[in-house]
């Protein structure tokens, strides 16, 4: 059973691009989260989405970030016209319910710079 | 505000000594607590959870950790710490909103862990 990933691992994008972050859940999971971490920081939450539906974004910037979590395919985090303090890594987790006991499965993140 | 709170920035402590990270929180109900381990340049691994039972837990790699209810703590033991050990420790909790139905992981800032050979 595969783990939780994500892809690409590395990416680096110029100022005002696009950077596009790929995470597919464990088997069986419908549950994701989207975390930023910044340099020496520690993992702040941007999103939760079951599959097609947004169920909490209080931490998402309001503007050029966004998530969809589609019925088929990978989750996915966009951000727009980036700028240099985008850079980061960002982390995906996936879990399987609502039990509250139950944990959640990291990727090994994507690293985004923007130079 | 639910939270919780790693007041360590940074642990030392020497190989084969014991080891502790401290965590607080800060939640309404009953508090589901984990730990989670970050080595460099990698995603974060689930050591260790508290869901209700026995205060004290087993994890992964010899860890363990203890629940207090009294001082809202749930502080990361290990009886002797190795080299290999070193690495950013997350303490998290998972809270819920009653009026929303939804649920998330709120994590600590973290804490790194330097054993000294």
């Amino acid at each position: 059973n595969a783990g939780v990933m994500q892809n690409p691992r590395h990416l680096v994008r110029r100022r005002g691009q696009e950077a596009r972050l790929r995470c597919s859940p464990m088997k069986g999971h419908s549950h994701v989260y989207w975390y930023r971490q910044l340099p020496e920081e520690g993992l702040k939450f941007m999103v939760y989405l079951q599959k097609e539906n947004i169920i909490d974004e209080s931490g998402m910037p309001k503007e050029r970030f966004s998530a969809e979590f589609p019925k088929e395919g990978p989750s996915i985090l966009r951000i727009q016209q980036v700028v240099r303090g985008d850079s980061a890594a960002y982390f995906c987790a996936s879990s399987s319910g609502t039990g509250m006991g139950t944990e959640a499965f990291f990727g090994q993140g994507t690293r985004l710079t923007v130079v | 505000a639910q939270s919780v709170a790693q007041p360590e920035d940074q642990v030392n402590v020497a190989e084969g000594n014991p080891l502790t990270v401290k965590c607080t929180y800060s939640v309404s109900g009953n508090p589901y607590l984990f730990w989670y381990v970050q080595y460099p340049n990698r995603g974060l691994q689930f050591l260790l959870k508290y869901i209700t039972g026995d205060n004290l837990v087993k994890g992964s790699y010899g860890f363990e950790a203890e629940f207090n209810k009294s001082q809202t703590s749930f502080h990361l033991k290990k009886p002797s710490a190795l080299v290999s050990d070193s690495a950013l420790y997350f303490c998290a909790v998972r809270v819920s909103f009653v009026s929303s139905g939804t649920y998330k992981y709120i994590f600590g800032t973290g804490t790194r862990l330097k054993v000294l050979a």
